[in-house]
């Protein structure tokens, strides 16, 4: 079956400091996926997403990494600040599916 | 632009009782999901909506829940009777089409006691 998962739970950075929340996945035909930041009270919130055509793509101190020969997603985040604190959750999705599948999610702790 | 809209935003019931969810997609968009949150863990999709057709609901528990998006723009999902293990967050999400980004509302969040 299909599964996402992340190797940490929980991530506690400096404010300031780079973070970098990883995401493994088992679904080799997905070739669709997202990170999402959930806040406590809230429900997820879009980050970005890159499609399996691609190995890396740049937000706005946002960078996520693909690597599909070890079925690897990465969500890098620059100079961490305090309102980067959340569940950072990724997904991964086949278009010839449409199911969004999600992982257990990250926890990002940043103290200033 | 207004997000996702869902009420209400808690609801708590005794068991055995039932209990509606109402949610109010972005405007203009065709695509409407229910999504099922447990603690410390991701959405899990419960049904997919196409307009006013249900295209996914592989996930939903119909021996209890039942939704309704009767003229493709809000959407009711109901529990009844209500179990124990229900209690969670509900979220509802919307996207312009099939394969678009899915735009997340605050979600219900329910207890069962």
């Amino acid at each position: 079956g299909e599964s996402v998962g992340l190797h940490l739970p929980t991530l506690s950075v400096q404010e300031g400091d780079n973070s970098i929340i990883n995401c493994a996945y088992s679904n080799s035909a997905s070739d669709y996926f997202i990170w999402y930041k959930q806040e406590s009270g809230k429900g997820p919130q879009f980050i970005i997403d890159i499609r399996s055509n691609m190995d890396k793509r740049q937000g706005q101190r946002v960078t996520v990494l693909l690597n599909k020969t070890v079925k690897h997603l990465s969500l890098q985040i620059a100079a961490t600040q305090p309102g980067d604190s959340a569940v950072y959750f990724c997904a991964e999705k086949n278009t010839g599916f449409q199911k969004l599948v999600f992982g257990t999610g990250t926890r990002l702790l940043v103290s200033p | 632009e207004a997000g996702v809209v869902q009420s209400p935003r808690y609801k708590i019931i005794e068991k055995k009782q039932p209990v509606a969810f109402w949610c109010n997609p972005i405007s203009g968009h065709n695509t409407l999901y229910w999504y099922l949150q447990n603690l410390g863990q991701g959405p899990e999709l419960l049904i997919r909506y196409e307009n006013e057709e249900a295209v996914d609901d592989s996930q939903l528990p119909k021996d209890r829940f039942s939704a309704e998006r009767l003229k493709g723009v809000d959407s009711t999902l109901k529990i009844q009777p209500a179990e124990l293990g229900d209690s969670a967050v509900y979220l509802c999400a919307s996207s312009m089409g099939q394969g678009q980004t899915q735009y997340f509302g605050p979600g219900t969040r329910l207890l069962v006691l």
